[in-house]
C-alpha cells in the first residue's frame, strides 16, 4: 500500500493563479480531509469528506473548493492564489465507523504564492 | 476561537529526562484525545490516544494522562531521546457517529539535547 500520496510536493504560484493539489490514497478509506499547516497554528482543517459525492467545509474553506467523485481521490482546488495561502497542506484519511479513529496523513505539499 | 490550547510552544529536554506537553479543552462533547508526532518534512502520525474514560493510557515510554474535570490532557515522554525530537499535536474528536473531525492543537516543537 502506498498509504496516502500528494502532488506536487512544492509549488509556486503567483497572486491570481489557480492550481489544484492532488491526493490520492489506496486503502479504501471513506474519509478524507484537507489540512493547512501554519507556525503557530497547527494544523486547520479546510475541507472533508465522508464519502465520494460528499463534501462538507472545516474551519477554513475560504479560497478553496474540492470534490469527491471516487472514494481514492480529493483534489483540492486554489481558485485564485493569495499570498494568505503560503502555507503547507496536508491531506489525510481514515476509515469510518472504527474504534481507532486514527487518520492517516500524506508528506505534505509546501505552497508559496508570490 | 481555538478549541484545543496546547502549551508550551516549544520545549528542551536533556536526553533522560521527562517531556510534558499540556493541552485543555472547552468542548465537552469531545470524547477522544489523540497525540500526533510529525518529523521535519513529514505528515503528522498518530503516537497515543486517549478516552476519558481512563485516566492514563502508557504505551511504551509515552503516557497520556487524562483530567477530565479539569478538561486538560497531557503527554509524558519518559527517558526523552534525541530520536523523539519532533514536533506534537495534541487533537480532539467530538462525539458524532460517522464523522471523523479533529480539532488540533497548535503544536509544541521538542528538541532533546545530549
Amino acid at each position: 500500500n502506498a498509504g496516502v500520496t500528494q502532488t506536487p510536493k512544492f509549488q509556486v504560484l503567483k497572486t491570481g493563479q489557480s492550481m489544484t493539489l492532488q491526493c490520492a490514497q489506496d486503502m479504501n478509506h471513506e474519509y478524507m480531509s484537507w489540512y493547512r499547516q501554519d507556525p503557530g497554528m497547527g494544523l486547520r482543517l479546510i475541507h472533508y469528506s465522508v464519502g465520494a459525492g460528499i463534501t462538507d467545509q472545516g474551519e477554513v474553506p475560504n479560497g478553496y473548493n474540492v470534490s469527491r467523485s471516487t472514494t481514492e481521490d480529493f483534489p483540492l482546488r486554489l481558485l485564485s492564489a493569495a499570498p494568505s495561502q503560503t502555507s503547507v497542506y496536508f491531506c489525510a484519511s481514515s476509515p469510518l465507523r472504527t474504534r481507532t479513529y486514527e487518520q492517516y496523513f500524506g508528506p505534505g505539499t509546501r505552497l508559496t504564492v508570490t | 476561537q481555538q478549541q484545543v490550547k496546547q502549551s508550551p510552544q516549544s520545549l528542551i529536554v536533556q536526553k533522560g529526562g521527562i517531556s510534558i506537553i499540556n493541552c485543555a479543552y472547552e468542548n465537552t462533547a469531545f470524547d477522544y484525545f489523540p497525540w500526533y508526532q510529525q518529523f521535519p518534512g513529514k505528515g503528522p502520525a498518530l503516537l497515543i490516544a486517549i478516552r476519558p474514560d481512563v485516566s492514563e493510557k502508557k504505551e511504551g515510554r509515552f503516557t497520556i494522562s487524562f483530567n477530565k474535570s479539569a478538561k486538560q490532557f497531557s503527554l509524558h515522554i519518559m527517558d526523552s531521546q534525541p530520536g523523539d525530537s519532533a514536533t506534537y499535536f495534541c487533537a480532539a474528536k467530538a462525539r458524532s457517529f460517522g464523522n471523523e473531525k479533529l480539532t488540533f492543537g497548535t503544536g509544541t516543537r521538542l528538541t532533546i539535547i545530549p
